[in-house]
């Protein structure tokens, strides 16, 4: 069955970088683009990220740009994501989703936690 | 910046219908935004309900519909259930890889 399994998650303060994985298993990890989407404690969806199947291709929501780089090793059936000069409004559970035709997001890992503070 | 626009909150009996919507703060929503609809218990992952419009995600029961209704999406709920007490939120596809979600509505059944 497929499973996505982030980790990475934990307490960071501002400025400071922090490196998510999801772990994908139970379909061709490479035949699918992936993305990351967060939820603010108590709040809704916002999506984060895009790569395409491949890797070569890339988008970012606005409010993320320039700060977080997605990648990943189709070999190792890993997504990451690398975040960087981190804020208070990062904090979130993040999660990995698979995204499948239709343009949506099929399945969905648990999320890990990422605070934000000093 | 584009704002998808949702029902904050929103009542329905048990056994009644409901129909949430997901609207742009500029424009109208049509299908070639790709509309989806997931579901969240609080806890938990989202679940896909609905996409491209009006195609239920496999294993959706079929009391769950979507819509274009005016300028927005919808997504109707008939004859709902106790434990179709959720948030709901919609997510419209903006090109160029990227997606915007609504800011979601909390369903309670009452």
């Amino acid at each position: 069955q497929v499973q996505l399994v982030e980790s990475g998650g934990g307490l960071v303060k501002p400025g400071g970088s922090l490196r998510l994985s999801c772990a994908a298993s139970g379909f061709t990890f490479s035949d699918y683009y992936m993305s990351w989407i967060r939820q603010a404690p108590g709040k809704g969806l916002e999506w984060v990220s895009y790569i395409s199947s491949s890797g070569s291709t890339i988008y970012y929501a606005d409010s993320v740009k320039g700060r977080f780089t997605i990648s990943r090793d189709n070999a190792k059936n890993s997504l990451y994501l690398q975040m960087n000069s981190l804020r208070a409004e990062d904090t979130a559970v993040y999660y990995c989703a698979r995204g499948t035709r239709g343009l949506r997001f099929d399945y969905w890992g648990q999320g890990t936690l990422v605070t934000v503070s000093s | 910046q584009t704002v998808v626009t949702q029902e904050p909150s929103f009542s329905v009996s048990p056994g009644g219908t409901v129909t949430l919507t997901c609207g742009l703060s500029s424009g109208s929503v049509s299908t070639s935004y790709y509309p989806s609809w997931y579901q969240q218990t609080p806890g938990q992952a989202p679940r896909t309900l609905i996409y491209s419009t009006n195609t239920r995600s496999s294993g959706v029961p079929d009391r769950f519909s979507g819509s274009i209704l005016g300028n927005k999406a919808a997504l109707t709920i008939t004859g709902a259930q106790a434990d179709d007490e959720s948030d709901y939120y919609c997510v419209l596809y903006m090109g160029s890889g990227s997606w915007v979600f609504g800011g979601g509505t909390k369903l309670t059944v009452l």
